[in-house]
């Protein structure tokens, strides 16, 4: 069976500190993979979607990046934090056309 | 652009009714629409998928309705239990690969 996995589950980190958040899909393969954000009250915003290795749509202009070195790891980064980056992350995989998987997420805390 | 709205936003209920959540998008080209389930700092949880050739989906309790022209769907819970309380997510794929989400609805279902 497929399971995601994200780490690290929680992370406070001071504003302008670099991030690397991992994500890992197991049990599949050639998954389209996703990294959304959803800020406190608000809904899931799309922020990367991969169809590949090194292939990488963004969705929204913003200080963070996506790489996906490997067919089932998807890394979300950044160089410099700001505050409006806090928020709960997540990672979602699928095959094309079927339903998307999301993984436990990630909750980031900016000071 | 297109646009998912859910209504209500909260929801409190008393054990055992039987309740419905709404949800509607914009634009009516859709692949797909799928409703989720979010339990407080988790990830998403698949609940039922609806390809837009559907006009329903079941899975035990639950029971969703799709009404592409009218750019509508229902989430139908029956007999409804404590269990039930979480935050409910509708999201539509318009075949850009990614899913765009409601800002969701918080059901309390009350002992």
């Amino acid at each position: 069976s497929q399971t995601i996995h994200q780490w690290p589950a929680t992370l406070v980190q001071p504003v302008g500190s670099p991030l690397s958040l991992e994500c890992t899909v197991e049990g599949t393969s050639n998954p389209n993979l996703y990294w959304y954000r959803q800020a406190a009250g608000r809904g899931l915003q799309l922020l990367f979607y991969s169809v590949g290795i090194g292939q990488i749509s963004s969705e929204v202009p913003q200080n963070l990046s996506a790489s996906r070195p490997q067919d089932r790891q998807f890394i979300l980064s950044s160089k410099k934090l700001l505050l409006s980056d806090s928020g709960f992350y997540l990672c979602a995989w699928s095959l094309a056309g079927e339903t998307q998987y999301f993984g436990p997420g990630t909750r980031l805390l900016v000071l | 652009k297109q646009e998912v709205t859910q209504i209500p936003a909260a929801l409190s209920v008393p054990e055992g009714e039987n309740l419905v959540l709404n949800c509607s998008f914009t634009d009516s080209a859709i692949y797909n629409l799928q409703w989720f389930r979010q339990d407080p700092g988790k990830g998403l949880t698949s609940l039922l998928l609806i390809q837009s050739s559907q006009r329903e989906q079941t899975s035990g309790r639950l029971n969703a309705s799709l009404d592409k022209s009218s750019g509508r769907s229902t989430l139908y819970i029956a007999a409804s239990q404590p269990g039930d309380s979480a935050t409910y997510l509708c999201a539509v794929d318009t075949g850009r690969r990614a899913l765009t989400f409601g800002s969701g609805t918080r059901l309390q279902v009350q002992p």
